[in-house]
């Protein structure tokens, strides 16, 4: 079975500054999808950024970015220039093998970005 | 405007008084799954479907029955409620469950928080 797991259950950041986000993953499937998800406090589950475990180049969208370490099993999440609405808790999911339906979540991370 | 809807949002109630939260998506998805947020644990699925009439359990069933009667509409029926499925519910919906395309992605409900006394 996958397992997802974030180590840092909090982290918290100053405006306009940078923070890293740690997830690891364990599988034994050679194609999967990985995710990172933002739940701010309204609860929506909203999708950060996506990687393809195939492509060697790191996702980026705008401020986020990923460092995909497929051998190490590790995919982090920066936020680069962090604003006050990026504060909510930041999921890291896994999907693949035999059903990409199935979202396989870590524990989360909640990160504050203070002003 | 593409979307999944969850009702209620909110919902208190008491141990062994039937519910159902009920989930729609107009997307015409074929696959649509449950999840329960609970802090430490994350997300972590209850029920699937892969299409209509077609469903199996995720990986925390226990206590929970679905349906998939039309491909609209999945349903989360708790029998009995318990303390213990005091949690945060999410509904979630996509189109092909056998292989995510550069486009496809999952689409999640507003979620439901369930207080069981």
């Amino acid at each position: 079975a996958q397992t997802v797991t974030q180590s840092q259950p909090e982290m918290s950041v100053q405006e306009a500054e940078t923070v890293t986000l740690s997830c690891t993953y364990d599988t034994s499937e050679s194609n999967y999808y990985l995710f990172w998800y933002k739940q701010p406090p309204s609860r929506q589950m909203i999708l950060v950024i996506r990687q393809e475990a195939y492509k060697q180049q790191n996702a980026t969208e705008n401020r986020f970015s990923v460092n995909f370490q497929k051998a190490a099993k590790s995919f982090s999440l920066k936020i680069s220039d962090s604003q006050l609405g990026d504060t909510a808790m930041y999921f890291c999911a896994w999907a693949g093998g035999t059903s990409y339906g199935k979202l396989t979540f870590g524990q989360g991370t909640i990160l504050t970005v203070h002003p | 405007e593409a979307q999944v809807t969850q009702n209620p949002r909110y919902l208190i109630t008491v141990t062994g008084k039937k519910l159902t939260v009920t989930c729609s998506q107009n997307m015409n998805h074929e696959y649509m799954s449950w999840y329960r947020q609970d802090p430490g644990l994350g997300l972590r699925q209850i029920y699937y479907s892969m299409n209509v009439e077609v469903t199996d359990k995720g990986d925390v069933p226990e206590g929970y029955k679905v349906s998939r009667k039309e491909k609209r509409n999945f349903p989360l029926i708790l029998e009995s409620p318990s303390p213990n499925q005091t949690s945060l519910y999410f509904c979630a919906s996509t189109y092909s469950p056998g292989r995510i395309s550069s486009t496809d992605t999952q689409y999640f409900g507003p979620g439901t928080r369930l207080t069981v006394l």
